[in-house]
């Protein structure tokens, strides 16, 4: 399809328990990479892949967040016992190639509680 | 590390007014990219730039990129209540294995009073 589907949509957790974030990239998209959309609109780069390939994972908080892509299947973001300032929206966006624009999912709006 | 400024922060104009935002780098880029994001909603690609100087235009939306790659602008002539949404510039970030990660400029909110 043409569109990066991300579910859920929304995602309530408490402190200390475990969410799993699902992204299908656009058929044919190389690169899958997932942000951190924080209140004041920042976006806080975690993890890109190339395929299955990690390809950067220097956004992420290692102890706690874990990332996969595999063949066919889709790409998931794990975060270990969540905390408070979790609490934002997860973007994960899909490219054709490199350095060139990103078409973004609807993002899964995580809150802990 | 790099950094990504956007001013301003917040716009807000009478519908037919123009609009600008601007986009400054602390680094030379290799292209610059905007994505426009409306309330509740997720970033949307507008446009890439990618030499110096270039400018391109989207109907009432014109992009620029600064002749040093720095820096770059997006106008919005005669604004509607369509145009409402938050703008985001990005750039590649900086670094040997940036591998297609940007870095995002804080964005500029943009409000259209009928």
């Amino acid at each position: 399809g043409e569109e990066v589907a991300q579910t859920p949509k929304h995602l309530v957790r408490g402190e200390g328990q475990k969410a799993k974030l699902y992204c299908a990239p656009i058929k044919g998209h190389s690169y899958v990479f997932w942000y951190q959309q924080v209140l004041k609109n920042e976006f806080k780069f975690l993890i890109s892949f190339q395929n299955e390939n990690v390809f950067d994972e220097t956004g992420m908080p290692k102890e706690r967040f874990s990332a996969k892509c595999l063949p066919n299947s889709p790409c998931s973001l794990e975060i270990q016992a969540t905390k408070l300032e979790d609490s934002a929206v997860y973007f994960c966006a899909s490219s054709q190639q490199q350095n060139y624009g990103y078409t973004f999912g609807s993002g899964t709006r995580l809150t802990v509680v | 590390g790099q950094q990504v400024m956007q001013i301003p922060q917040y716009q807000h104009v009478q519908e037919g007014e123009d609009f600008t935002t601007y986009c400054n780098s602390s680094t030379t880029l290799s292209n610059i990219q905007w994505y426009k994001q409306r309330p509740g909603g997720h970033p949307v690609f507008l446009i890439q730039l990618v030499k110096s100087g270039e400018v391109k235009k989207q109907k009432r939306l014109t992009f620029q990129f600064g002749e040093a790659k720095k820096n770059s602008s997006l106008h919005i002539t005669a604004t509607q209540t369509t145009d409402v949404g938050t703008y985001f510039c990005a750039g590649p970030s900086a670094g040997g294995t940036s591998y297609g990660k940007l870095t995002f400029g804080q964005g500029t909110i943009l409000t259209v009073h009928p």
